[in-house]
């Protein structure tokens, strides 16, 4: 069955940096698009970044273009993101979703927490 | 970009049928699936409709999505309704153009 497990999460201060990782299993990894979203505490779902199948290409919201940089390694089955210049309301629980051909799956969730 | 508008929330008692709205303010509803989750205190989301209309496996045949262009808005209806229904619900659609999401504010619906 398809599993995404996120990791890389925890406490970081204003203007830091974060990698999260989210390892894939149950399906073909390198046939699929990825998703990022976000969850601040006591929010709704906020979508985060995007990339293609192949890395060929990639989207992100505009609330952390510029920041952000998703990728993936397909001979790991490994999905990333790198967070800089990280902010207060960058503060969320972080889900990757694999899209694509019919349900949309979603893991677990790793926690961010940007603070001094 | 568009938006997608739910109500804040919903409440209908166990054994009764409630319809969440998602009404898309640009561009036709028609023109991307919509996908509904459901997300129950401290879970991750899951799929409850995809594609409109289709439920995964596993989901009760309780749950159904529907569209109406004249409204411009996709519904999520669920019947003979189960306390352990309650939860936020969220609706999703994409940017026309390229593979953005586009996520509704989410209901919570209460079954009391």
């Amino acid at each position: 069955q398809v599993q995404l497990v996120e990791s890389g999460g925890g406490v970081v201060q204003p203007g830091g940096s974060l990698r999260l990782s989210c390892a894939a299993s149950g399906f073909t990894f390198s046939s699929y698009g990825m998703h990022w979203v976000r969850q601040a505490p006591g929010k709704g779902l906020e979508w985060v970044a995007f990339i293609r199948y192949d890395g060929s290409n990639k989207y992100y919201a505009d609330s952390v273009k510029g920041r952000f940089t998703i990728s993936r390694d397909n001979s790991k089955n490994t999905l990333y993101l790198q967070m800089n210049s990280l902010r207060a309301e960058d503060t969320a629980v972080y889900y990757c979703a694999k899209d694509g051909g019919g349900t949309v799956y979603w893991g677990q969730g790793t926690l961010v927490t940007v603070s001094s | 970009n568009f938006m997608l508008t739910q109500p804040h929330s919903v409440s209908e008692s166990p054994g009764k049928t409630v319809t969440i709205s998602c009404t898309r303010s640009s561009g036709s509803i028609a023109s991307n699936y919509v996908q509904w989750y459901q997300q129950r205190p401290g879970s991750s989301p899951t799929t409850v409709i995809y594609e409109d209309n289709q439920r995964p496996s596993g989901v009760p045949d309780r749950f159904s999505g529907s569209i109406d262009s004249s409204s411009n808005s996709a519904s999520l209806t669920i019947s003979g309704l189960k306390t352990e229904d309650e939860a936020d619900y969220y609706c999703q659609s994409y940017d026309s153009s390229n593979p953005i999401w586009v996520f509704g504010g989410g209901t919570k619906l209460t079954v009391l």
